[in-house]
């Protein structure tokens, strides 16, 4: 298997543009998450999904953050407008359903820059 | 709520020397402990992981000890080379809610020098 694929692996932008960052989840997998990384906050989970459906978006900052998943091979990520505070490592990963193996798989990451 | 706190945060040591990472967890129900290694530019890759009905878990020079008693769980790193490099994240899942969400700690930098 390919891995978790994300694309674009880099993108930078202006303020005010909309953005969206996409990500094909490992073949088989039930669950899929979207992270935020920087240097002060950390790996912060933004939100998750089980069989398509958005479980916990608690970690979501605000409106201008959303998320699909239409299918169970491909997940959006749309920042609009973005803003150059958004600008930091997004991670999806993918794993087994709960009682199989929780195991977390990340992909390679979108580096956004928000100029 | 649920959290995981891991120690230290930076972490120098000398090539061939150990090391060792620290993480405590407050939900008493968490039952699997899964350790990341994420290198510059890439995504955390899993290197080990522990459940709660093991203690211990070996594998080649990286070892997991877990004392559920005390709610905390630790990275150990054997004969380290400078490719052991990374910033190391730890996790922990299966709680109370059971959903599948991992909990991670604030991650350690580990710097191996040669």
């Amino acid at each position: 298997d390919a891995g978790v694929i994300q694309s674009p692996r880099h993108e930078v932008t202006e303020m005010g543009q909309e953005v969206t960052l996409r990500c094909k989840p490992i073949s088989g997998h039930d669950y899929l998450f979207w992270y935020r990384q920087t240097m002060m906050r950390g790996l912060e989970l933004l939100i998750y999904f089980n069989n398509n459906v958005p479980i916990d978006d608690s970690g979501m900052p605000e409106d201008r953050f959303s998320a699909k998943m239409p299918n169970a091979s491909f997940s959006t990520l749309k920042i609009q407008p973005s803003e150059p505070r958004d600008s930091a490592v997004y991670f999806c990963a993918s794993s087994l359903r709960v009682g199989v193996g929780e195991t977390q798989y990340f992909g390679p990451g979108t580096r956004l820059l928000v100029l | 709520g649920e959290n995981v706190e891991q120690h230290p945060s930076t972490l120098s040591v000398q090539e061939g020397d150990s090391a060792v990472i620290k993480c405590t967890y407050s939900d008493s129900a968490s039952n699997y402990f899964p350790w990341y290694k994420q290198e510059l530019g890439k995504g955390p890759q899993l290197i080990i992981d522990i459940r709660s009905n093991v203690g211990e878990k070996k594998d080649q020079r990286i070892a997991v000890t877990l004392n559920k008693t005390a709610k905390h769980f630790s990275l150990h790193i054997t004969e380290t080379q400078p490719e052991d490099s990374a910033v190391y994240f730890c996790a922990a899942g299966g709680g109370s809610s059971n959903t599948g969400k991992l909990i991670f700690g604030q991650g350690t930098t580990l710097q191996v020098k040669p």
